[in-house]
């Protein structure tokens, strides 16, 4: 049974460009978070998608979005990207409704240059 | 504004003795909290939880506690191993009004244990 996996694993953009992460949740599960992890410090949430809608978003300009498929894949874009958004990103994966736990994938570290 | 917050950024401890890590939080409408533990080159990997509505939860050598007046949790561990040196993240969760439940996270511990 495969977890959560994330593409690519590590990527190097220059600024003002734009990068696509993608991310398969985990069997079974039906909703995706993405969480932004900078050096030395905890993941902070981006937005939550479920029933291919974005439901919850955290304090993130609007050049992050997002996208759910329908088999409940998800891909996070950042368009005119900065320094400051080098980072590892991490998708995490749950079953829709209740509270119970998040399965991380192992991140996609993106290097802006 | 950090609604989960971890105070100890490090920890070193022996090997063989109790690893506590510390996490409080400031919203009353958190009920569920969890403790991740990340190793790194990997994402986090869920530890152990415990609803709003428990004061304990055990799981062999981990042990989660929650003191909601105070609005305070612990993770114990006993007795600490080597393997268990890695970063360990604090997060919490709160149903929103889209009816999803949206989770947020400490800035970490990381536990080093000493051989």
């Amino acid at each position: 049974d495969a977890g959560v996996t994330q593409s690519p694993t590590h990527l190097i953009k220059t600024r003002g460009q734009q990068v696509t992460l993608r991310c398969s949740p985990k069997s079974g599960h039906d909703t995706v978070s993405w969480y932004q992890q900078a050096l030395g410090q905890g993941p902070q949430f981006i937005f939550q998608y479920y029933e291919e809608e974005e439901r919850q978003r955290g304090n993130f300009p609007d050049r992050f979005s997002g996208h759910q498929f329908p088999n409940y894949s998800s891909e996070l874009n950042v368009n005119a990207l900065l320094l400051g958004d080098s980072a590892l990103y991490l998708c995490a994966s749950n079953w829709g409704s209740g509270a119970n736990v998040l399965t991380f994938g192992a991140g996609s570290r993106l290097t802006v240059l | 504004d950090q609604q989960v917050k971890q105070n100890s950024p490090s920890l070193s401890v022996q090997e063989g003795r109790i690893s506590i890590l510390n996490c409080d939080y400031t919203n009353s409408m958190f009920d569920y909290f969890l403790w991740y533990k990340k190793y790194p080159a990997e994402g986090p990997t869920f530890l152990i939880s415990i609803s709003s509505i428990k004061d304990k939860n055990e799981d062999g050598r981990f042990t989660v506690f929650l003191n909601k007046s105070a609005k305070h949790l612990s993770l114990h561990i006993v007795p600490s191993q080597p393997g268990d040196s890695a970063v360990y993240f604090c997060a919490a969760s709160l149903l929103t009004t889209s009816g999803t439940y949206k989770y947020i996270f400490g800035t970490g511990t990381r536990l080093k244990v000493l051989a």
